[in-house]
């Protein structure tokens, strides 16, 4: 189906294991972003993407590392995870920046022990 | 830098009232602005965005916001509620930065 997938769904964890969250669209849009959402703090941007091989940082990039080696695809990966990283995580995309719409994942909600 | 403030983070209506989610921002230049919602255990849907024009702007489910500039805010607005829109609810502005911003969020209940 088209859209825009993420997995797992839910995922726990231990403290200082590596965590890869997965997200894939069938759109081919150029950007695709990476938020987590907490509550009293709304979404905060985690990483983004605006084509293949290009990242940059958001508001909050610490502990996460992320890779796109082609357009559609755009993994999360927590290379040591802490219990400050407890969150639902939601990948989005959209075809360009600014008017467009973005386009939300179902979430990955995240607990580490 | 940009951000939006959602002064409430829950508001309560009965059912067949009207509703208001109210939406504030603060940029630098000409915004962006959307509404999001978002319902349990699922991603965030759009709404609705305000780009240029006209200042009151109808979007889906019957939802429509103004764009006040002068006091800089897009609340979001519902002439009858109803059960089925208890959710949760962002606002988020954009100004040619490449990131949107959200709000923390409003959690939006109707009573039946």
């Amino acid at each position: 189906d088209a859209g825009i997938t993420q997995s797992p769904r839910y995922k726990i964890t231990e403290t200082g294991r590596q965590v890869t969250l997965m997200c894939h669209q069938t759109w081919s849009h150029s950007y695709m972003f990476w938020y987590r959402q907490d509550l009293g703090h709304g979404l905060r941007l985690i990483y983004y993407s605006a084509a293949a091989d290009i990242t940059d940082k958001g508001e909050v990039p610490d502990g996460y590392v992320v890779s796109r080696s082609k357009t559609e695809n755009f993994p999360l990966t927590l290379e040591s995870a802490t219990r400050s990283q407890t969150s639902v995580y939601f990948c989005a995309s959209n075809p360009r920046l600014g008017t467009d719409t973005q386009y939300f994942g179902p979430g990955t909600r995240l607990t580490v022990l | 830098a940009q951000s939006v403030a959602q002064p409430e983070d829950q508001v309560n209506v009965a059912e067949g009232n009207p509703l208001t989610v109210k939406c504030t921002y603060s940029v630098s230049g000409n915004p962006y602005l959307f509404w999001y919602v978002q319902y349990p255990n699922r991603g965030l849907q759009f709404l609705l965005k305000y780009i240029t024009g006209d200042n009151l702007v109808k979007g889906s489910y019957g939802f429509e916001a103004e764009f006040n500039k002068s006091q800089t805010s897009f609340h979001l607005k519902k002439p009858s509620a109803l059960v089925s829109d208890s959710a949760l609810y962002f606002c988020a502005v954009w100004v040619g930065n490449e990131k949107l911003t959200f709000g923390t969020g409003t959690r939006l209940t109707i009573i039946p």
